[in-house]
């Protein structure tokens, strides 16, 4: 079965500090991954995604997640972050069986 | 106007009650789904849809059940709604990857806030 860890519920950071978001998956074959982010009040959206090729993946807004097969790990990454990056954050796999499976989410606080 | 649509946005009922709630969808895709969400648990697939023909159940579909009524439209319903079916209810859509089995990028509404007392 495949699944989504996200160790850290929550994350501070002070406005143009770098960012690191934490993602590890479980599935025994090849995944296919993705990062979302919800705004307060609203819904998901798709910040990037991997499927195959290059491992290093550039998102919308800045991000970037690189993927680390030997590590089982898609961390998301910004340089530097704007106020309006406050959110949830949420990476999931998906690997097959019209399945996805979204980790339970990082709430990310900027601090000015 | 959004891409898609839920409706109501927020709903109180009491136990008991049937509710239903429903998305519409301008993306023109095939692909539809109705996700719960809880506080520290992430997202949870309830019904999923691939036409107006083809229903199928998630993880957590007991309790609801779905109507697709058109392309563009499906709805999830709770016949008797009990309080631990408190949650955000998203409806979502997607297009084919090309890849079987693979969901690609979900578009999601912003979403249904229902509170059962």
């Amino acid at each position: 079965a495949q699944s989504v860890t996200q160790p850290d519920i929550h994350i501070t950071v002070s406005e143009g500090a770098s960012l690191e978001l934490r993602c590890n998956y479980s599935y025994g074959a090849t995944p296919y991954l993705f990062w979302y982010v919800q705004s307060p009040g609203q819904g998901l959206q798709l910040l990037l995604k991997y499927f195959s090729g290059d491992t290093l993946v550039q998102g919308i807004k800045g991000f970037e997640a690189e993927f680390k097969r030997s590590q089982s790990s898609f961390n998301l990454r910004k340089p530097s972050v704007h106020w309006s990056d406050a959110a949830e954050y949420f990476c999931a796999v998906t690997g097959g069986g019209n399945k996805l499976t979204f980790g339970t989410g990082t709430q990310l606080k900027v601090e000015l | 106007d959004a891409d898609v649509t839920q409706t109501p946005r927020n709903r109180i009922t009491k136990t008991g009650k049937r509710i239903m709630l429903e998305c519409s969808q301008t993306k023109g895709h095939d692909r539809m789904y109705w996700y719960r969400q809880d506080p520290g648990l992430g997202l949870r697939l309830i019904y999923y849809s691939f036409d107006v023909k083809d229903i199928n159940k998630g993880e957590i579909s007991d309790g609801y059940s779905v109507s697709r009524q058109a392309q563009a439209k499906f709805s999830l319903s709770l016949e008797s709604a009990i309080p631990n079916q408190t949650a955000l209810y998203f409806c979502a859509t997607s297009d084919y990857t090309g890849l079987a089995g693979i969901v690609g990028e979900l578009f999601f509404g912003e979403g249904s806030r229902l509170t059962v007392l």
